[in-house]
């Protein structure tokens, strides 16, 4: 597509219950990122996929925090027993590599997650 | 990564040039300088990016100091809709280089 796409645009969810965030990159870009922003704050790393490499996951706050990118492409992020302090604005980036990455980041307008 | 200082806040008229500085002092010889900024409620927005040369594009310029500590991004005629904050950023130019994010400038553009 033309820019990153990320769904739900807004999700509210019970605390305790699961959820599911999808992230469509750009298409082309091998490097994709999970950022999330809380009410007023900056932005938080929390995980990095780099092509068929292991991803960087050192950012992700707890172990309730996962995410997968399936055939290169499209990447899920799974809160698991959401608590409160997970509610922020969760972004999505991606990016061309090459032998020396000198590109920009496109990010995705970010999913609204509250948790209630 | 090289870490950079920005003002917090800076006020510009409507139709001059904004010139927001950062200083990286600590930068390193494969390091470039990238700015990236966010408009309320939005998602971070590439604007430019350089090695050692200025670089100049339909939104901003940059200007990077000789001896690459520090630059300036330059809006050479602010509107309204600029008004967000602006984020320098330091970073290798190589895969697996990780964009962090510090506190920015709030960059206001007044009528």
């Amino acid at each position: 597509g033309a820019g990153v796409s990320q769904s739900p645009s807004n999700k509210v969810t019970e605390k305790g219950k699961d959820v599911e965030l999808r992230c469509d990159p750009i298409s082309g870009h091998t490097a994709l990122y999970w950022y999330r922003q809380s009410l007023g704050q900056g932005l938080e790393f929390l995980i990095y996929f780099q092509g068929n490499s292991a991803p960087d996951k050192s950012g992700l706050p707890s172990d309730r925090f996962s995410a997968e990118r399936t055939g290169g492409s499209v990447s899920t992020l799974t809160i698991q027993r959401t608590q409160q302090e997970d509610s922020a604005v969760y972004l999505c980036a991606s990016s061309e590599t090459g032998t020396r990455r000198t590109y920009g980041y496109t990010f995705g307008s970010g999913t609204r997650l509250t948790i209630v | 990564d090289a870490k950079t200082t920005q003002p917090t806040s800076m006020d510009c008229a409507e139709g001059r040039a904004a010139n927001l500085p950062c200083n990286h002092s600590t930068i390193s010889g494969n390091e470039y300088v990238y700015w990236y900024r966010q408009i309320h409620s939005q998602g971070p927005q590439y604007i430019i990016h350089g090695l050692k040369n200025n670089e100049t594009n339909e939104m901003a310029s940059l200007i990077i100091t000789e001896d690459r500590k520090s630059s300036t991004l330059i809006l050479p005629h602010a509107t309204l809709r600029d008004t967000a904050v602006y984020y320098c950023i330091v970073m290798v130019g190589t895969s697996g280089s990780r964009l962090t994010f510090g506190e920015g400038t709030q960059l206001t553009v007044n009528p």
